[in-house]
């Protein structure tokens, strides 16, 4: 595997489940981080680990759990969920956090659909 | 505030024509810029950035973006769509050096027409 990759790519699951999100990336990097994209609006960034530290979190409701075991691997972790939440969730990760021009390398998401 | 405005949320242009894709940003002093590409089903990939330097960056794909600090723009352009093209593209800007995420535009589709 190279790059970032994401598992699940597709999930379904009811307002009452828990369920989680994995993200793995092959490049060595430091920074990972969560992005929601819902329809019609911008990517909205919900967290960011630098080195296994949580540097951010923009006020994404607690039912979002994200959890960072080394810095290659980081979760997303879902439960009682509401359709609202039903989105793309994109994982990324940049050779180290911030720093002006560096660029973040995305996995392909997970579509997710809560019923 | 600090925003990325992406003019047009959907442009369709014909095979072999000019693409133009506008980015606006508001912030006084220069930014760190960015244009990914989205395609069905898929992650944002990068197709250029502008840091420092030659104000006219060239990507992958043909397509190249021009910083104007006057106009605090980033258009996206590449001279003959093609099919492979239609895709959605987001404008991303870092506001500062340090410790700060990116902002990204609402995106805009662009379809292309045999």
């Amino acid at each position: 595997e190279t790059g970032v990759t994401q598992t699940p790519r597709h999930l379904v699951m009811g307002m009452t489940n828990k369920k989680s999100l994995k993200c793995e990336q092959h490049l060595g990097h430091n920074a990972m981080y969560w992005y929601k994209q819902s329809a019609k609006k911008p990517l909205e960034l919900m967290f960011v680990y630098s080195l296994e530290e949580r540097v951010e979190n923009n006020s994404v409701p607690s039912r979002f759990s994200p959890e960072c075991p080394n810095s290659s691997h980081l979760f997303l972790h879902l439960h009682t969920l509401q359709p609202e939440d039903s989105a793309l969730y994109l994982c990324a990760s940049s050779p180290k956090y911030g720093a002006g021009g560096v660029e973040q390398f995305f996995g392909p998401g997970t579509r997710l659909t809560v019923l | 505030a600090q925003s990325v405005t992406q003019l047009g949320s959907h442009v369709s242009v014909s095979e072999g024509a000019l693409v133009l894709l506008r980015c606006n940003y508001s912030s006084s002093v220069p930014p760190y810029l960015f244009w990914y590409v989205q395609y069905p089903n898929q992650g944002l990939q990068l197709l250029l950035k502008y840091t420092t330097g030659a104000t006219l960056v060239k990507g992958i794909n043909g397509f190249e973006a021009e910083f104007k600090k006057s106009e605090t723009s980033f258009h996206l352009t590449k001279p003959s769509a093609h099919m492979s093209d239609a895709a959605e593209y987001f404008c991303a800007v870092r506001f500062s050096s340090g410790n700060t995420p990116l902002v990204f535009g609402k995106g805009t589709r662009l379809s292309v027409i045999a």
